[in-house]
């Protein structure tokens, strides 16, 4: 069965630090977003990919940056972590805008 | 922008109580809507969808959600809900034009079923 991975599940780090988090989809879909989950903040949109080398900035897209090589890969990093990005992070991807996103498990992120 | 906005942020229902979750969506075109569900621990699961036709959407579980395009809202609800439905729910709505593969999701609503 196709399905979306993320890794690690957990991670924590200290502030300053360079963090990548994976995510690879074998549902072989072409958009591939990021979102961050904040209790009371519900999903918020980091960056998006629609296709190869396309990448997109979201609603919170501030110290992270995200890279597109190929369809089933778009991983996130924090260039330099802050506390402010302890947080649940989920990986999604669809196949087109009438189609519902298919979520990862989540990584969660503790920065100290 | 979309914006969604859910009304409850926290709901506390006996079991066999009926439920009913708000969802009101600011675009005023043609929409696709979602309902997701995340239990505890876990990654978001699509509940139900709305594309088009019939305004009554029957989902899994046995959850419905009702569009009112007069009210911007698309409802969720359950007759009888069960403990095993203790989990946070979350309305969603796509952009529109470019933004179409986006979606923006309500803040969500945590509901606790007390056995």
């Amino acid at each position: 069965d196709a399905e979306i991975t993320q890794s690690p599940r957990h991670k924590i780090t200290e502030t300053g630090r360079q963090v990548t988090l994976a995510c690879h989809q074998t549902w072989n879909h072409n958009n591939m977003f990021w979102y961050r989950q904040d209790l009371g903040h519900g999903l918020r949109l980091i960056h998006y990919s629609y296709g190869v080398q396309d990448t997109n900035k979201g609603e919170v897209s501030d110290g992270y940056s995200v890279s597109r090589s190929n369809t089933e890969d778009l991983p996130l990093t924090l260039e330099s972590a802050a506390s402010s990005q302890t947080s649940v992070y989920f990986c999604a991807s669809s196949p087109s805008p009438n189609q519902p996103q298919h979520f990862g498990d989540g990584t969660r992120l503790s920065i100290l | 922008a979309q914006s969604v906005s859910q009304h409850n942020h926290h709901v506390i229902l006996s079991e066999a109580a009926s439920l009913e979750l708000g969802c009101n969506y600011s675009y005023g075109g043609t929409v696709n809507l979602f309902w997701y569900v995340q239990y505890p621990g876990q990654h978001l699961q699509l509940l139900l969808k709305y594309f088009s036709g019939d305004p009554l959407v029957k989902g899994i579980k046995g959850f419905e959600a009702e569009f009112i395009k007069s009210k911007f809202s698309f409802n969720l609800r359950k007759p009888s809900v069960q403990w095993s439905d203790t989990a946070e729910y979350f309305c969603a709505v796509p952009g529109s034009g470019a933004g179409s593969y986006q979606l923006t999701f309500g803040k969500g609503t945590k509901l606790s079923v007390i056995p």
